[in-house]
């Protein structure tokens, strides 16, 4: 089955720039949307296809895909970004979505 | 507003079954396809089962086939996932959410709802 690849862990300074990684092979291929999911609430929709945000949020977020790896940008980061982010495809091997395993994103 | 509230999750013996349920308003119910997600506390979501619009077509992810089945009434605005067979592994949060676009992404998910397996 289809796996994608997120590194646990990534720590950052308000203002500065949080760059998240999803690796898959020929990710570039499909299209990858990603999710925020904070503390005891549902994960939220932040980017789809790639790199179009849905309404009410904020153009800080932007995405990216190539070849094998998908990446998600928060720009000037804020302390209410600390969440978790999700990286999600579709496999069309398997005809099933697939999730990613999750980065934890910390706010220094 | 577009929303989604599960319900019917609790603490269930192995073995058991349990009927997951979830309300949806505030857009065409029967416009959209929908799944069910899970999430163990700690880890990455997995999803579980999906269905068309008009119920005609469901999919199952391997871990539950043949133990599940998720269903529709639109007359309801309702998904349901009905549960057998259960096992410590099913522990974990449920998640409805609705399906978008041709690329099959998520948004927006319910709260979600607490399934326990255990003796």
């Amino acid at each position: 089955s289809y796996v994608l690849t997120q590194p646990p862990s990534l720590s950052v300074a308000p203002g500065q720039t949080a760059t998240f990684t999803c690796v898959g092979d020929n990710i570039g291929g499909h299209s990858v949307h990603w999710y925020q999911q904070k503390p005891g609430q549902a994960p939220v929709m932040v980017v789809f296809d790639d790199s179009d945000r849905p309404s009410g949020i904020p153009d800080r977020f932007s995405g990216s895909n190539s070849a094998n790896t998908a990446t998600l940008t928060i720009s000037r980061v804020e302390a209410a970004d600390e969440a978790d982010y999700y990286c999600q495809v579709w496999d069309i091997t398997s005809d099933r979505p697939v999730f990613g395993g999750g980065t934890e994103l910390t706010v220094l | 507003e577009v929303q989604l509230v599960e319900s019917g999750g609790r603490v269930v013996r192995p073995g058991g079954s349990l009927r997951l349920s979830c309300a949806a308003s505030g857009f065409t119910f029967d416009d959209y396809g929908m799944s069910w997600v899970r999430q163990v506390p700690g880890k990455g979501p997995e999803w579980v089962s999906g269905i068309n619009w008009n119920g005609g077509s469901t999919s199952y992810a391997d871990p539950v086939k043949g133990r599940f089945t998720i269903s529709r009434d639109n007359a309801r605005n309702s998904l349901y996932l009905q549960m057998n067979s259960l096992r410590a592994e099913d522990t974990a949060f449920y998640y409805c959410a609705r399906n978008g676009g041709a690329t099959n992404w998520f948004d927006p998910w319910g709260q979600g709802t607490l399934v326990t397996v255990s003796s």
